[in-house]
């Protein structure tokens, strides 16, 4: 499984649009990346997956590059709510999905 | 939405004391996992099955950790004896395969 590196924290102000980059140099073939959200208390909740260019859906976008060696999490417009724990992983879909968690990277929207 | 579902959500206990926690997997789902969370080591990989049949439980020690899956619906994690450094967040996440994983909100347990 390919480890990912991501960034410890960032800070952020709400409204504006935050990108979260990982590394994940190891990725292999059949590997999906995937990034979920996690708040105090609770289990992480998936935002996004993809494989290659560009996804998209209503709360997020992922970009990976051709060599999908990273990918970039961007969350258009944050708020308040959105300061949580973001994690990246990578893993083979057609394996069960196993997943190994870093240690994330923490996200604090301010006002 | 479905969800997935573990009981309790709170659990306090001696150290030695069986404990047992519970996870109904979303209808339908075909992979189960287990994960626990400390501060320290964050959020581990315990074991996994897929159509009820244990795939990997290498994250588990063996000598005190058992993971179940008695029907489709229920998933069990049993710790027996309990140890204080077992005191963590469990989680339970299902899924199917290649589709992300959908996790609960988990079981805190503290071992006293």
């Amino acid at each position: 499984l390919a480890k990912t590196t991501q960034p410890i924290s960032m800070d952020s102000y709400e409204g504006q649009e935050v990108n979260i980059t990982c590394s994940h140099n190891n990725i292999a073939t059949n590997d999906y990346i995937t990034w979920y959200q996690q708040f105090p208390s609770q289990g992480p909740r998936f935002i996004i997956q993809g494989y290659k260019t560009k996804v998209t859906n209503e709360v997020a976008s992922l970009f990976i590059p051709a060599d999908r060696k990273s990918s970039t999490l961007s969350l258009p417009r944050v708020s308040l709510s959105d300061t949580a724990v973001y994690y990246c992983l990578v893993g083979d879909a057609e394996y069960g999905n196993k997943l190994v968690f870093g240690a994330g990277t923490i996200l604090r929207v301010k006002s | 939405d479905a969800r997935v579902t573990q009981t309790p959500r709170h659990k306090v206990t001696e150290m030695g004391q069986e404990v047992t926690m519970r996870c109904q997997p979303i209808l339908g789902h075909n992979t189960v996992f287990w994960y626990r969370q400390t501060m320290m080591q964050g959020l581990e990989l315990l074991a996994y099955f897929r159509n009820r049949a244990p795939l990997d439980d290498s994250g588990m020690p063996k000598d005190r950790f058992s993971a179940e899956m008695p029907d489709a619906t229920l998933a069990t994690l049993k710790i027996q004896p309990s140890e204080p450094r077992d005191s963590a967040v469990y989680f339970c996440a299902s899924g199917l395969e290649n589709q992300p994983q959908h996790f609960g909100d988990g079981t805190r347990l503290s071992i006293l």
